[in-house]
């Protein structure tokens, strides 16, 4: 079983839409999500990090956690051509808080 | 502020050889965590150090290994290299809150590494 199921990619959407990135995890007691752009031949960028349910917003990126349904998922609004790269989510198991189990990631492609 | 190094940048190994990775964390973090990246396998982590232990480990054979130095610097190495090591090595830091729990991990710019 996998432990954290990302959306099969790739996702396109024109410029100024909205993307959305979906996420699944299968251990209920997961205590933080976090999510990490990577451009192609770099690492990973920590974009944003979320530890209750509800919503956290920071600029045009909004994560969105439900622990009851194990899901967590990012939003873009106002995608850009500059926003393509591969989506990573990523959660930590519990009692293992810096250990991060990730998902195989999504490419988005933002279409100008 | 500088982020996390990683050395070298690219290494090309023989079969059953081996090799040393270096990552120097972000000042003030004291947890260094290692990841393997592969196109089939995705992030995979390896294990985690902190104040000079191994915290928490993933599932790799006992090929790889890791220590942490006094300055939180760490290493890992991997001993007779096979061609499936050849991936991206990364390596992350992050703070520690009190009672132990580690704030959020950013990562070094990774070591490829070939094995041929």
């Amino acid at each position: 079983q996998k432990e954290v199921e990302q959306n099969s990619g790739p996702l396109s959407v024109p410029e100024g839409a909205i993307a959305s990135l979906n996420c699944t995890y299968s251990d209920r007691g997961s205590q933080s999500f976090f999510w990490y752009r990577q451009y192609s031949g770099k690492s990973p960028e920590l974009i944003m990090f979320i530890y209750s349910n509800g919503d956290k917003e920071d600029g045009r990126f909004t994560a969105q956690l439900n622990k009851a349904s194990q899901y967590v998922s990012l939003l873009i609004r106002d995608s850009q051509p500059s926003d393509s790269a591969t989506y990573l989510c990523a959660v930590t198991p519990p009692g293992a808080n810096s250990k991060l189990t990730f998902g195989k990631g999504i490419t988005l492609s933002v279409r100008p | 502020k500088a982020g996390v190094t990683q050395t070298p940048r690219y290494l090309i190994k023989t079969r059953g050889q081996q090799v040393t990775l270096s990552c120097s964390p972000i000042s003030g973090h004291r947890s260094v965590s290692w990841y393997q990246q592969t196109p089939g396998q995705g992030l995979q982590f390896l294990f985690e150090y902190f104040s000079e232990t191994q915290r928490n480990k993933g599932n790799f054979p006992g090929r790889f290994s890791g220590r942490q130095f006094s300055n939180s610097r760490s290493e890992m190495n991997v001993s007779t290299l096979e061609l499936g090591d050849s991936a991206l090595y990364l390596c992350a830091s992050s703070q520690i809150r009190t009672g132990g729990a580690s704030t959020e991990a950013f990562f070094g710019q990774g070591t490829r590494l070939t094995v041929v």
